[in-house]
């Protein structure tokens, strides 16, 4: 089993550019998470998906972020425009019937 | 809001020391899991407690929630410089089992060889 995959590992832009950041589950799950992780703040919920909807958003900064999960197997978060404040680590997780979440490699995000 | 507070915030240990991680709850636990961090890496499943007075035990590592199941210990038995890493404690989110999770803020270990 490959895990968890996201893609990019990392990413450097510029404020004000668009950053989408993608995911794809551990086939047969059906729950997938995003999370964001800072020093300051740690480990923060942004959304979740149960069976491709989303169940809850309410983690999501500000409506400059966006996810979206087409189908069971790929997932995007996307920041448009990005800010510096949105540097951190983004990971995607998937579970299945909530028997612990997977975590992938993560995103490393740095925003200029 | 249910809040995960972990301690200590970190520890340094001699290689082959026992230590212990403890993580608790404001609200009972309805599922407790604990991961593990490597910098700049994802989190590592470890184990997942449901039952008050649960223990499992994987390798060296030993996770055990009380019988109140308001708090949970996480203890390593002679450890190595491969255990070091970041410890967190994650939480069903208000009771709830779909495995949306909050996180305690982690215990970052050290392991001296």
């Amino acid at each position: 089993d490959a895990g968890v995959i996201q893609s990019p590992r990392h990413e450097v832009t510029e404020m004000g550019q668009e950053v989408t950041l993608r995911c794809k589950p551990i086939s047969g799950h059906n729950s997938l998470f995003w999370y964001r992780q800072t020093m300051m703040r740690g480990l923060e919920l942004l959304i979740y998906f149960n069976n491709n909807v989303p169940i809850d958003d309410s983690g999501m900064p500000e409506d400059r972020f966006s996810a979206k999960m087409p189908n069971a197997s790929f997932s995007t978060l996307k920041i448009q425009p990005s800010e510096p404040r949105d540097s951190a680590v983004y990971f995607c997780a998937s579970s299945f019937a909530g028997r612990g979440q997977y975590f992938g490699p993560g995103t490393r995000l740095t925003v200029l | 809001s249910q809040e995960l507070e972990q301690s200590p915030q970190s520890l340094i240990v001699q290689e082959g020391k026992n230590l212990t991680i403890n993580c608790t709850s404001s609200k009972t636990l309805y599922g407790l899991y604990w991961y593990k961090q490597k910098y700049g890496e994802g989190l590592i499943f470890l184990m997942m407690l449901q039952k008050g007075g649960e223990e499992k035990s994987h390798e060296k590592i030993t996770a055990k929630l009380d019988e109140k199941k308001q708090q949970s210990s996480l203890h390593i038995t002679a450890s190595q410089p491969s255990h070091a890493g970041i410890y967190l404690c994650g939480a069903d989110r208000n009771g709830g089992s779909q495995g949306n999770l909050i996180f305690g803020k982690g215990t970052k270990l050290s392991v001296k060889p």
